[in-house]
């Protein structure tokens, strides 16, 4: 299957300081990517959509001035938390998907803030 | 927007039992996967399988997509088979999956 590589895969930072999470999709080109959070023993929920060459599209109740998202080529997007506090301490994934297949996902990345 | 229903919550068997775990969808889907999340929270790709059946070594699914269900089967589980399985799907061209809640799965010695 398509491969698709998260880093890092582990971060802690202090309060209010920024973290950047990359995703890249490494044997494919992705025009949209997609974030996803997950908090300890929930699913998966949807953050926002991250578009090639433009803005992304975020999922109601999502800050976008927190969660900023940059999709700056067809193969890497990237996800900055600002001004990090403790309750967005989370795993984070990201998901990219070949042309007419299935999706892959990131080895995710849990973000702790102290 | 698509709401998934996954069942059961939780299950506990014997190494060697098998199993059924299903995926109820409020909704047509378009693309249907099933996944083992591993202990370090990596997704591993089990099945895409908006319709019909597959099948995978000890494991396989099924999709009646005009009923909106589908069932993964685990056979002759084991130890390394547990973990939290979730079923996800989307409709319409995109791939912005809605997830279940998951079946966290304990097989024992």
């Amino acid at each position: 299957g398509a491969v698709v590589s998260q880093h890092p895969s582990r971060v802690i930072c202090k309060s209010g300081t920024s973290v950047k999470i990359e995703c890249r999709s490494l044997d494919f080109q992705a025009t949209t990517m997609f974030w996803y959070r997950q908090f300890p023993k929930q699913s998966l929920m949807l953050m926002a959509t991250s578009n090639e060459g433009s803005k992304a599209t975020y999922e109601q109740g999502v800050e976008k001035d927190k969660f900023l998202i940059n999709h700056a080529s067809l193969t890497l997007s990237t996800l900055t938390v600002t001004s990090a506090h403790p309750e967005d301490s989370s795993f984070y994934i990201c998901s990219a998907t070949p042309v007419n297949t299935e999706a892959f996902f990131g080895q995710g990345t849990r973000l702790t803030v102290v | 927007g698509i709401q998934v229903e996954q069942s059961p919550p939780d299950l506990i068997l014997q190494e060697g039992a098998n199993s059924t775990l299903r995926c109820n969808f409020s909704d047509s889907v378009n693309n249907l996967q099933w996944f083992h999340q591993n202990p370090w929270g990596q997704l591993i790709n089990l099945f895409y399988i908006p319709s019909g059946t597959k099948q995978n070594g000890r494991l396989s699914a099924t999709t009646v997509a005009t009923e909106r269900y589908s069932l993964l089967y685990i056979s002759s589980s084991q130890t390394t088979d547990s973990g939290v399985y979730f079923c996800a799907g989307s409709g319409g061209s995109n791939y912005k999956l809605t997830f279940g809640k998951g079946t966290l799965l304990t097989v024992n010695p």
